[in-house]
């Protein structure tokens, strides 16, 4: 499985601001995803970064609030833009185990740990 | 209705007891079947994959999937302080990169 890094690992926030959070991965891959944690909740998907295009955003995130990049195969970024408290949550980003096909599965990196207050 | 369904727990149990985990989906396309493993301030770890039903064995752990049910289960057996962490089921449809997610069940195992 890939190794995977983010920073930060954690961070104090205050209202308004903007936080980007780093991805990376050492060794290639094709598909890398933005997940978001909140507690006692089910991990959500916010984004797919895919190199050389646009992020693919799920139902109920955007990019003007979620500006993602991806400059490459090993790294990407995520911004939480204009933060409020109800962005407090833990972001985790993972990539797929290989080219998408029925066998690929994710592995995550140890996410960042975002309070805003 | 959620997509899919964990009972959030948490579950204690002593030193040497079996964990038993279970999530339960509606989608009836879900074919790839995951367990993850969360220690406290950590990212998932996969323990366990498995494709369509049956059993997969692993050690001391035994994911099984029965899609007559939509219901797929995680056993630990022997289980251990190190096994204390929050488990995540997670799923897949076919050629289909989107994961879904239960909301996690939290495990002590007690020394």
């Amino acid at each position: 499985s890939a190794v995977i890094s983010q920073k930060p690992s954690r961070d104090i926030c205050q209202r308004g601001t903007s936080l980007t959070i780093q991805c990376q991965v050492d060794s290639q891959v094709t598909m890398m995803f933005w997940y978001r944690q909140q507690p006692g909740q089910s991990l959500t998907l916010i984004a797919t970064a895919n190199q050389g295009s646009e992020a693919t955003y799920e139902s109920g995130f955007v990019i003007d609030k979620f500006p993602i990049s991806r400059p490459n195969l090993t790294f990407s970024t995520l911004t939480v833009s204009n933060m409020s408290p109800e962005d407090s949550s833990i972001y985790l980003c993972s990539v797929a185990s290989g080219r998408i096909s029925s066998t690929d599965t994710q592995y995550f990196g140890p996410g960042t740990r975002l309070t805003v207050l | 209705q959620k997509e899919v369904e964990q009972d959030p727990g948490p579950l204690s149990v002593p030193e040497g007891a079996i964990v038993s985990l279970n999530c339960t989906y509606s989608n009836s396309a879900f074919q790839y079947f995951m367990w993850y493993r969360q220690y406290s301030r950590k990212g998932p770890e996969l323990l366990m994959y498995t494709y369509s039903s049956g059993n997969k064995e692993d050690g001391r752990f035994t994911a099984q999937v029965d899609k007559s049910s939509k219901y797929i289960s995680l056993f630990i057996r022997d289980s251990q302080p190190s096994d204390s962490a929050t488990y995540l089921c997670a799923m897949s449809e076919a050629n289909d990169y989107k994961l879904s997610f239960g909301a996690g069940t939290t495990v002590t195992v007690r020394a």
